[in-house]
């Protein structure tokens, strides 16, 4: 069954910094990456996303995540945060051999001291 | 383009009772996928309906179920209410098609569910 880890459950940075938010999945085969964003009182919506090609993905706001396959990991980056970046992120999987079944890390609440 | 609509947005129930929470997709989307929010535990996937059939399930127990309509839109229900089902429950709506295929997943806004 695949599952997600996301390891760090609450990172508190000073704006200007630089982030690294970590994601590993369990899961053997073919994979479909994503990361999500969930900002104060908004809906849920998508920062980047890896299907094939290029394992460095560049996504909105400046973020960007590699995928390692060897390492099994997904980590999203940003060289430097901003205040607005206050939100709580979400890695997601989908192996590929079924359909649209993703399965969600259980989130890292990222909080940016102004 | 409307985006995903979750109706109701706030719900009170008591133990034992049955709830139903409905979702309007985008325009033109086909897949339906419900999710179980609450803190600590992340986002939990329930089951995915495309054209009417239920695609995928999570792992939930059988008082979780579904439906979705020929205009795609979505319910889902949950008899017999245990305190432990109090949640944010989130609806995602994507082109999805065939099986393999994976789009972006666009989410509503959620139902908020408190069971006393």
């Amino acid at each position: 069954a695949q599952s997600v880890s996301q390891h760090n459950h609450h990172v508190i940075l000073s704006e200007a910094a630089s982030l690294e938010l970590g994601c590993n999945y369990s899961y053997g085969g073919t994979v479909n990456l994503f990361w999500y964003v969930q900002y104060p009182g908004q809906h849920l919506q998508l920062l980047l996303k890896y299907f094939s090609g290029d394992p460095l993905v560049k996504g909105i706001k400046g973020f960007e995540a590699e995928f390692i396959k060897s390492k099994f990991s997904f980590n999203l980056r940003k060289p430097s945060v901003q205040w607005s970046d206050t939100a709580e992120y979400f890695c997601a999987v989908n192996a590929a051999s079924s359909a649209s079944k993703i399965i969600f890390g259980s989130g890292t609440r990222l909080s940016i001291r102004p | 383009k409307a985006g995903v609509t979750q109706t109701p947005r706030y719900l009170i129930k008591t133990r034992g009772q049955q709830v139903t929470l409905s979702c309007s997709p985008i325009s033109g989307h086909r897949s339906v996928s419900w999710y179980q929010q609450t803190p600590g535990q992340g986002l939990q996937f329930l089951f995915e309906y495309f054209s009417e059939t239920q695609r995928n399930k999570g792992n939930f127990p059988g008082r979780f179920s579904g439906r979705q309509f020929s205009n795609s839109r979505s319910e889902m229900n949950v008899s017999t209410l245990e305190l432990g089902d109090s949640a944010l429950y989130l609806c995602a709506s994507s082109l999805a098609g065939l099986a393999g295929v994976v789009n972006e997943q666009f989410f509503g806004p959620g139902t908020r569910l408190t069971v006393l």
